[in-house]
């Protein structure tokens, strides 16, 4: 069965800091990976996707991708209280057209 | 306005009764999904489509069904054989033109069952 791990958290930030939130993966197949944002009772929203090595910023976002070490994480620099929900990981195994998600971790910023 | 509905928002049956939700999308897309997701967790896949009239059974598939008639519907029969059916429903739908994970979710149906 392939997984992604995320950590569940909560993790909490102060305003304005940023927050560091990580994803491994098992299936060395996975050639692209995706962040989901999830607030409380709502449905998950795409938010950024990566599919290469290195860095890809949009805005306060930044998701990083490492493939020989089986690691994405998504960065939120200059945290709001808004950006609390839970941020869900998941990659498409094999190149399929299925996503598997992990089980998120959820943020909390505090003022 | 494009998007994707689901309905009802909440739903409440009793043991041993089947129950349809319904989801319905206008953004054109060729792929639906079905998600479940229960508290704490992440979701998981019951059945997806690519196309009309195909569809594939996602990781849990037992104790559901589904049918795609047509290009906007994806309709799932949560039956009597799904042993813990009480979770919140997610469906889902992309497009060929990006990347299948790309995906674009209704609002959900929480389903509860006594």
């Amino acid at each position: 069965q392939k997984e992604v791990e995320q950590n569940s958290g909560p993790l909490s930030v102060p305003e304005g800091a940023i927050a560091s939130l990580n994803c491994t993966y098992s299936d060395r197949g996975s050639q692209s990976f995706f962040w989901y944002r999830q607030y409380s009772g709502k449905s998950p929203e795409l938010i950024m996707f990566i599919y290469s090595n290195g860095d890809k910023e949009d805005g306060r976002f930044t998701a990083q991708l490492n493939k020989a070490s089986q690691y994405v994480s998504l960065l939120i620099r200059d945290s709001q209280p808004s950006d609390s929900a839970t941020y869900l990981c998941a990659d498409r195994p094999g190149g399929g057209n299925k996503l598997t998600f992990g089980t998120g971790t959820q943020l909390k910023v505090e003022l | 306005d494009g998007g994707i509905t689901q309905s009802p928002k909440y739903l409440f049956r009793k043991e041993g009764q089947n129950v349809t939700l319904s989801c319905e999308q206008n953004l054109n897309h060729d792929a639906m999904y079905w998600y479940r997701q229960d508290p704490g967790q992440g979701l998981r896949l019951i059945y997806y489509s690519q196309i009309v009239n195909d569809f594939q059974k996602g990781d849990i598939a037992e104790g559901y069904s589904v049918s795609r008639e047509k290009k906007e519907s994806f309709p799932l029969t949560v039956t009597s054989a799904q042993k813990n059916p009480t979770a919140f429903y997610l469906c889902a739908s992309s497009t060929a033109r990006i990347d299948p994970g790309e995906q674009y979710f209704g609002p959900g149906t929480r389903l509860t069952v006594t």
